[in-house]
């Protein structure tokens, strides 16, 4: 099993409209979590990071963590076209290894 | 802002070659990461560091290695390159701290083995 795991996609949703990506994770010594954004050719850039349970909102942006369930999500709110691109979930384990593993990313498309 | 510098954004690189990806951050991370990116299998961990001349495999580390002979430059070595490490390699570097822990790329080097 992977320790980072997203649905490929890709996701399809109009515009104006609230975007789901999920994500889960295998290790419960997962401490922190992060989505990125990663435009075709382009390198990943953070969007959010969370490291506790519940709900946080940046923006149009909200992202949700659930340890008991080993998930994690973003919420995207009035999606918009510049929204299309890949969305990256990764998890951080603590200790000394400050190991960082990504999922393999979800495609989101915005139609017009 | 962060800056994290990748020697090279295209390499082209005859089958056999010893092949050196540099990175360079400027932010002072104690961890530094490379990261090999192909399509349908995102971002796999070839090797990471967490401290000068301290480093771990990550997930794909055969045919790799690494070094960090000082904080802010970390460089990874194809020994003896094969087409299939044609990718997209992309380097990041983070801090430690508790807290802010995110990790910051750079531009990527996308490297073909001929």
């Amino acid at each position: 099993q992977k320790e980072v795991e997203q649905n490929s996609g890709p996701l399809s949703v109009p515009e104006g409209a609230i975007a789901s990506l999920n994500c889960t994770y295998s290790d419960r010594g997962s401490q922190s979590f992060f989505w990125y954004r990663q435009y075709s050719g382009k390198s990943p850039e953070l969007i959010m990071s969370i490291y506790s349970n519940g709900d946080k909102e940046d923006g149009r942006f909200t992202a949700q963590l659930n340890k008991a369930s080993q998930y994690v999500s973003l919420l995207i709110r009035d999606s918009q076209p510049s929204d299309s691109a890949t969305y990256l979930c990764a998890g951080r384990y603590g200790g000394a290894t400050n190991k960082l593993i990504f999922g393999t990313g979800t495609l989101l498309a915005v139609q017009p | 802002d962060v800056k994290v510098t990748q020697s090279s954004r295209y390499l082209v690189k005859r089958t056999g070659e010893k092949v050196f990806l540099e990175c360079v951050q400027d932010m002072d991370h104690e961890n530094m990461f490379w990261y090999r990116q192909d399509p349908g299998l995102g971002l796999r961990l070839i090797y990471f560091s967490y401290d000068v001349k301290m480093k771990e495999k990550g997930d794909i580390p055969e045919g790799y290695s690494v070094s960090r002979e000082k904080k802010e430059r970390f460089s990874l070595i194809l020994e003896s390159a094969s087409t299939n490490q044609t990718s997209m390699y992309l380097c990041a570097s983070s801090p430690t701290r508790q807290g802010a822990r995110e990790a910051f790329f750079g531009q990527g080097t996308r490297l073909t083995v001929v």
